[in-house]
């Protein structure tokens, strides 16, 4: 069976320090790979998707960046973290298919002070 | 292009009273349905799936949702809440792009009152 894996599962970095957040998909090939964050209160937003190796697609300008060294990793960086950088990040995957669903992590709680 | 909107980012209901969750769906090609349940500081986890093989999809904890094309809804249902029902849940339909993409809805946070 498939199986996801991300972390860490919280993290508190101080204004301006560098990140980091991995994600790890097993048990599948060539899936798409994604991440989402939630800020307090709000829904989901869609950061970064690939459907390859370094194949990667932003959706929104922002100081995060996403890198995919192989098949069925997926890393989420920054060189400087801004306050407004908090929230709950959500790794997920999905077999190409238009009717195959997301299957998510269990998210990384990031506190930037 | 796909778009989801869900009606009430806050639904209150008592214990055993019938969960009635709404979403209604935009889009241009014959949609993929999704509904997910978070709870609290963990990720989301699949309740069904619509995928054109029935109008009525079962899923997990007692949840089912009905497709209605003419009303382009999928509303979410369970006939008798329990507190541990008490959760956000999020409508998504497949984009019909080649990103993979879903697109979610903004959400509806469930309160469960004993």
């Amino acid at each position: 069976s498939q199986t996801i894996h991300q972390w860490p599962a919280t993290l508190v970095q101080p204004v301006g320090s560098p990140l980091s957040l991995e994600c790890t998909v097993e048990g599948t090939s060539n899936p798409n790979l994604y991440w989402y964050r939630q800020a307090a209160g709000r829904g989901l937003q869609l950061l970064f998707y690939s459907v390859g190796i370094g194949q990667i697609s932003s959706e929104v300008p922002q100081n995060l960046s996403a890198s995919r060294p192989q098949d069925r990793q997926f890393i989420l960086s920054s060189k400087k973290l801004l306050l407004s950088d908090s929230g709950f990040y959500l790794c997920a995957w999905r077999q190409t298919g238009h009717n195959s669903p997301l299957h998510f992590g269990n998210g990384t709680r990031l506190t930037v002070t | 292009a796909q778009s989801v909107t869900q009606l009430g980012s806050h639904v209150s209901v008592s214990e055993g009273a019938l969960v009635l969750l709404r979403c209604n769906y935009s889009s241009s090609v014959p949609p993929y349905l999704f509904w997910y349940v978070q709870y609290p500081n963990q990720g989301l986890q699949l309740l069904l799936k619509y995928t054109s093989a029935a109008t009525l999809v079962k899923g997990i904890n007692g949840f089912e949702a009905e497709f209605k094309k003419s009303e382009t809804s999928f509303h979410l249902t369970k006939p008798s809440a329990h507190m541990s029902d008490a959760a956000e849940y999020f409508c998504a339909v497949s984009s019909s792009s080649n990103t993979g993409k879903l697109i979610f809805g903004q959400g509806t946070t469930l309160q469960v009152k004993p």
